[in-house]
């Protein structure tokens, strides 16, 4: 079955940029639709934006002007870069996978906690 | 964008109760394109259902899904003890997609 793995640092500063890696393993990338979600603390989950393995972008509009995700679809992995950060993109970042450009997703990871402090 | 609202926020009952959670919608939802996620602590969501009332893979069938327009329901026929977690609805009518903020079923 797929599983999905976040990597990446756990602590970013203020205004630089935050990168995360999602790696995708038992099976193929080009099967789904791949998405960036976050939940900071004590507020509810927000989707960032979503990939497909031919490079079709989709963001949240809230987020676009900070945010790229990526494929490389040799490594089967895909990534997020947000540019800018500041506390309030402290968040558990999560990957996750689904059968269309605006759909539900069936597919997630285990998350990874991103902390932008000094 | 699309605001969803869940209640209650927290949900306090007994295993083999019922649970009743609740998603509405600020406008109504394209083509009832409303999911519900379960998630508990240190593990990855788990879709429940999809379009309103369709089980995904491997869901028990004591978890149902229902509503159309701006008012859905998810409801659990009997709680087992592996059930109480947090539980997310989301809108893909539109987007950007929109999660609600959650409903906790915790043991009574």
């Amino acid at each position: 079955q797929v599983q999905l793995q976040e990597s990446g640092p756990g602590l970013v500063k203020p205004s630089e940029t935050l990168s995360l890696t999602c790696s995708v393993s038992g099976g193929s990338i080009s099967s789904y639709y791949w998405s960036w979600i976050r939940q900071s603390p004590g507020k509810g989950l927000e989707w960032i934006g979503c990939i497909y393995y031919t490079g079709t972008t989709n963001y949240n509009p809230s987020l676009q002007s900070r945010v790229t995700i990526s494929v490389d679809t040799s490594k089967t992995h895909f990534s997020l870069k947000l540019t800018s950060v500041t506390a309030a993109d402290t968040a558990v970042y999560y990957c996750a996978g689904g059968p269309g450009i605006n759909w539900y997703f069936d597919l997630w990871g285990r998350g990874t906690l991103v902390t932008v402090s000094s | 964008e699309i605001v969803l609202t869940q209640s209650p926020g927290t949900l306090s009952l007994s295993p083999g109760e019922r649970a009743t959670l609740s998603c509405r919608a600020s406008q109504s939802v394209s083509r009832n394109y409303l999911a519900w996620y379960q998630h508990k602590p240190g593990q990855a969501p788990r879709l429940l259902i999809y379009g309103a009332s369709n089980r995904a893979t491997g869901i028990p069938d004591r978890f149902s899904g229902s509503g159309s327009g701006t008012d859905f329901i998810l409801t659990i026929s009997r709680l087992e003890p592996e059930d109480f977690a947090l539980y997310y609805c989301q809108q893909y009518g539109s987007s950007p997609r929109t999660f609600g903020q959650g409903t906790k079923v915790e043991i009574k």
